[in-house]
């Protein structure tokens, strides 16, 4: 699986957006773009995926360059319960073997009031 | 999203013992699931991949005779620590994959196991 970079730490205010930076160069083209959270002491929680097109969801936005190079997941509006370690993972999205989560030492997001 | 349970919630036991450790895909069925083991400030590690009614896949560096894994149906695989030892105590995460949506992955709650 392609590796991905990410910034260890991150502040964000309460109510403003965060946006969190992941580097995937090695990419494949038939590589999709995860993006999980881990609270802490729970099991990772799904929160958007995407392959080269922008996605939105209930929690959150997804951009993805047009190189596929790098993309950014936002929270539009962070609240004290987004405070969690942010994974960006890139996945075959088949299952079996090819379809394994390699996690990455992610990005801690703290939400400051 | 979909449900994956994962039992017990936290264990603690004595040197030597062994432990199991279940996980279950309660509203879909999974051919395969992923082991996990996260130690204290660490990211997680893939231990291994479950196949149901057949041999799991092992990452390399883990013991196949020490992490018995057996997947007897298509919702339920177990994780068995055997003869565990102190620096077995971790969190230990399970995952599957639900076909119904796009083989997006769902994660137990954790099992945090304590080895006395």
């Amino acid at each position: 699986d392609a590796k991905t970079t990410q910034p260890p730490s991150m502040d964000c205010a309460e109510g403003r957006a965060a946006n969190l930076p992941c580097n995937h160069s090695t990419i494949s083209g038939n590589e999709y773009v995860y993006w999980y959270r881990q609270i802490h002491s729970q099991g990772p929680q799904y929160i958007i995926h995407g392959l080269k097109n922008n996605e939105t969801n209930e929690m959150a936005s997804l951009i993805i360059t047009e190189d596929r190079k790098s993309s950014t997941l936002i929270l539009p509006h962070a609240t004290l319960r987004d405070t969690a370690v942010y994974y960006c993972i890139v996945r075959v999205a088949l299952g079996g073997n090819t379809g394994k989560l390699i996690f990455g030492q992610g990005t801690t997001l703290q939400v400051k009031p | 999203g979909a449900v994956v349970s994962q039992h017990p919630s936290w264990v603690i036991c004595k040197s030597g013992t062994s432990v199991k450790i279940e996980c279950r895909s309660l509203d879909f069925q999974a051919t395969t699931m992923f082991w996990y083991r996260q130690f204290p400030k660490q990211s997680l590690m893939l231990m291994a991949t479950s196949n149901e009614g057949s041999k799991a896949t092992y990452e390399q560096g883990v013991e196949k005779d020490k992490f018995l894994i057996n997947h007897a149906s298509l919702t339920l695989s177990t994780l068995t620590v055997t003869s565990a030892h102190p620096e077995d105590s971790s969190f230990y995460i399970c995952s599957a994959p639900d076909r119904r949506q796009g083989e997006k992955l769902f994660f137990g709650s954790g099992t945090q196991l304590s080895v006395l």
